[in-house]
């Protein structure tokens, strides 16, 4: 059972937006502003999208934003393209300077 | 742009000690933070742990007592073992940059290898 409870999946279709929660605890996302957020594509390693809750690595489409309200963090993807159809996982630090992962969020692109 | 490569042997037996390097090109292994996190076949991420350059680390609590991390800075390597391995470590493990203090998260990945634990 991972620390971070992420939904399962979540769909959309082209042009609109969706949101990806990822709910810890006060011993992680909701006392730190550290949560980062991974785009995975089938048999690839994870790339980074999001860093400190909501910054974006460069390179990496403004159309993706993170965001956190207590103890829940958010990756929100506007615009949704069908190059966006990923796995996606949140990652927060946590009390004792360990990192904790959600279990992962499967992106469909109808 | 710095790059990782994860190497070493792609089956374990059981009971034995899995070891995998790393090996960074591009940039220098000084100054950062490098993890370890691993993957089970059809499953989530799972952090491992982190070394700094230094050789100072922190261990994932639910695998301390079974794994070493260690660097060689002249290298610009860092490898990870697993000791007494059992069929629930077969994953693909990723190496990566950060993990540490004003580093918490990871960039880049290595591209991953899998390893098999079995007989």
């Amino acid at each position: 059972q991972s620390a971070l409870t992420q939904p399962a999946s979540v769909s959309g279709s082209p042009g609109q937006s969706i949101a990806i929660s990822c709910t810890g605890t006060t011993s992680n996302v909701g006392n730190y502003n550290l949560v980062s957020w991974y785009q995975q594509h089938p048999g690839k390693a994870p790339k980074l999208m999001i860093y400190e809750g909501s910054k974006r690595p460069s390179g990496v489409s403004n159309r993706f934003s993170g965001s956190k309200s207590g103890n829940t963090a958010s990756l929100t993807i506007s615009g949704l393209q069908a190059e966006d159809e990923a796995d996606y996982y949140c990652c927060s630090y946590a009390t004792g300077s360990t990192l904790v992962f959600g279990g992962g969020t499967k992106l469909t692109v109808l | 742009q710095v790059q990782l490569q994860e190497s070493g042997p792609g089956l374990v037996k059981p009971s034995e000690t899995l070891s995998l390097t790393c090996t960074v090109s591009g940039g220098s292994i000084s100054n950062f933070y490098w993890s370890w996190i691993r993957q089970p076949p059809g499953k989530g991420l799972e952090w491992i742990g982190y070394m700094y350059h230094s050789g100072s680390a922190n261990i994932n609590p639910s695998l301390k007592s079974r794994v070493t991390i260690s660097v060689d800075t002249s290298n610009n390597q860092f490898s990870l073992k697993l000791n007494s391995v059992t069929a629930a470590d077969t994953a693909v493990y990723f190496c990566a940059r950060g993990g540490g203090r004003g580093n918490f998260w990871f960039d880049p990945w290595g591209q991953g290898t899998l390893v098999t634990v079995s007989s």
